[in-house]
């Protein structure tokens, strides 16, 4: 069975400290990774899509990579706006899309 | 471009109801599919329409139907109500064809309440 795990749960960090949220999975025959931010109450956002290992893409201060097993989603010197739960999700053979419980960003001033 | 829109966008029902939730499509998608959400958890999938036919389902059980019509709208349709269908329910269109990977693009959901 596909499985989508998301480290960590939540994350604090200080406007401008970088780092990395981590999205393991197991699918089977991978169609697409997929990153998605998501602002309380609403629907997610898409960020990003990664089809192979060795993939990556950015997009501000984001930038997405992707491995055989896991993908991680950089953020370069946040700021408050950032703060979000930031979702990764794959999508394999049968057309069902599997999501991660997220993480949980808080950028503090 | 008009984005994905939801209705309602709040509901109240009670256990053993029956409830019709709608979602108009992004412009130009052919793709509709519709997720649950629970508090804390990440959306989970309980089917999708490709072009008015199902073309694929999560684990729900058969009281949640759906349907796709001809310009792509959709509904989500559950029956017998559970406590446990209190949720988020989210919708997402994207433009396929044969293959996959492609983009979701979510609606602003409906938050159903069952009582």
């Amino acid at each position: 069975e596909d499985q989508v795990t998301q480290s960590p749960e939540a994350l604090r960090l200080q406007e401008g400290e970088s780092s990395s949220l981590n999205c393991s999975y197991t699918v089977s025959g991978l169609r697409g990774l997929f990153w998605y931010r998501q602002d309380p109450g609403k629907g997610p956002e898409f960020l990003f899509t990664l089809y192979s290992a060795g993939e990556e893409k950015e997009k501000e201060r984001l930038k997405a990579t992707l491995t055989k097993k896991e993908s991680f989603l950089h953020i370069t010197a946040p700021k408050p706006e950032d703060s979000a739960t930031y979702l990764c999700a794959v999508q394999g053979l049968y057309n069902d899309m599997r999501f991660g419980a997220g993480t949980r960003l808080t950028v503090k001033p | 471009e008009t984005g994905v829109t939801q209705s309602p966008t709040h509901l109240i029902k009670t256990r053993g109801q029956q409830v019709t939730l709608r979602c108009s499509s992004q412009s130009g998608h052919n793709t509709v599919s519709w997720y649950q959400q629970a508090l804390g958890q990440g959306p989970q999938f309980i089917f999708q329409y490709y072009r008015e036919e199902e073309n694929g389902r999560g684990n729900f059980p058969p009281r949640f139907s759906g349907l796709q019509f001809p310009n792509y709208s959709s509904e989500l349709n559950v029956n017998a109500l559970e406590l446990d269908d209190s949720a988020l329910y989210l919708c997402a269109s994207s433009l396929s064809g044969v293959g996959g990977g492609y983009e979701q693009y979510f609606g602003p959901g409906t938050r159903l309440t069952v009582t």
